[in-house]
């Protein structure tokens, strides 16, 4: 089956960009998703990106799609506090949904 | 409000004590799902509903079984709950399987079997 992988953990300094990635196993896949979790709070979807697509830009937000390597990123620009959260990638895979296990982004004042 | 409920919030319990967790949702979605939230494992998802009276198993099921007899309600029933099965749970919903499915997440419960 579909196998979902990301760093754990990531610190960057408020003001720089953050780059998260995450790979993939199954290239069936329509959409890969990027979710964010804060505290005490259930997952909500920050961004997809359609597998037939390189890139997508969304204000802050930009997901690099390479497919061939199977790798995903989702680069946050101008990082904040308020983007502390876990952020997890997903794929959809047949009727399943595949998420990663997180990545736990910590924001530096 | 268009909203994923879930109740009980946080429960704990003993061994071999059967439990039911609700979710219910208000969207009219056809898609339901629960996923249970383990540290470094990320969110494993335990059975999904593509509509009602159909349920399928997803990546870990043993322990638990879900019914859904009406669409907008998806119980998780945990018959003999076990010390594993302590996690935090999310059930979730989407309008359907299709090209672009964005899933709406109740808020968690939080479960410790002793």
């Amino acid at each position: 089956g579909e196998d979902v992988e990301q760093s754990l953990f990531l610190s960057v300094r408020e003001g720089d960009s953050s780059v998260i990635n995450c790979t993939y196993t199954d290239s069936s896949s329509t959409y890969l998703y990027w979710y964010k979790q804060e505290p005490g709070a259930g997952l909500q979807l920050l961004t997809y990106i359609f597998s037939n697509m390189d890139m997508k830009q969304d204000q802050r937000l930009t997901v690099l799609l390479n497919k061939k390597d199977k790798h995903l990123s989702l680069r946050i620009a101008d990082t904040q506090t308020g983007d502390s959260a876990i952020y997890f990638c997903a794929s959809d895979y047949g009727q399943n949904f595949v998420f990663g296990p997180g990545t736990r982004l910590s924001v530096l004042p | 409000e268009a909203q994923v409920t879930q109740n009980p919030r946080y429960l704990i319990t003993v061994t071999g004590k059967k439990l039911t967790v609700t979710c219910s949702q208000n969207m009219n979605h056809e898609y339901m799902s629960w996923y249970r939230q383990d540290p470094g494992l990320g969110l494993r998802q335990i059975y999904y509903s593509m509509n009602v009276e159909v349920t399928d198993k997803g990546d870990v099921p043993e322990g638990y079984k879900v019914s859904r007899k009406e669409k907008r309600n998806f119980p998780l029933i945990l018959e003999s709950p076990s010390p594993n099965q302590t996690s935090l749970y999310f059930c979730a919903s989407s309008p359907a399987l299709g090209p672009y499915n964005e899933q709406f997440f109740g808020p968690g419960t939080r479960l410790t079997v002793l």
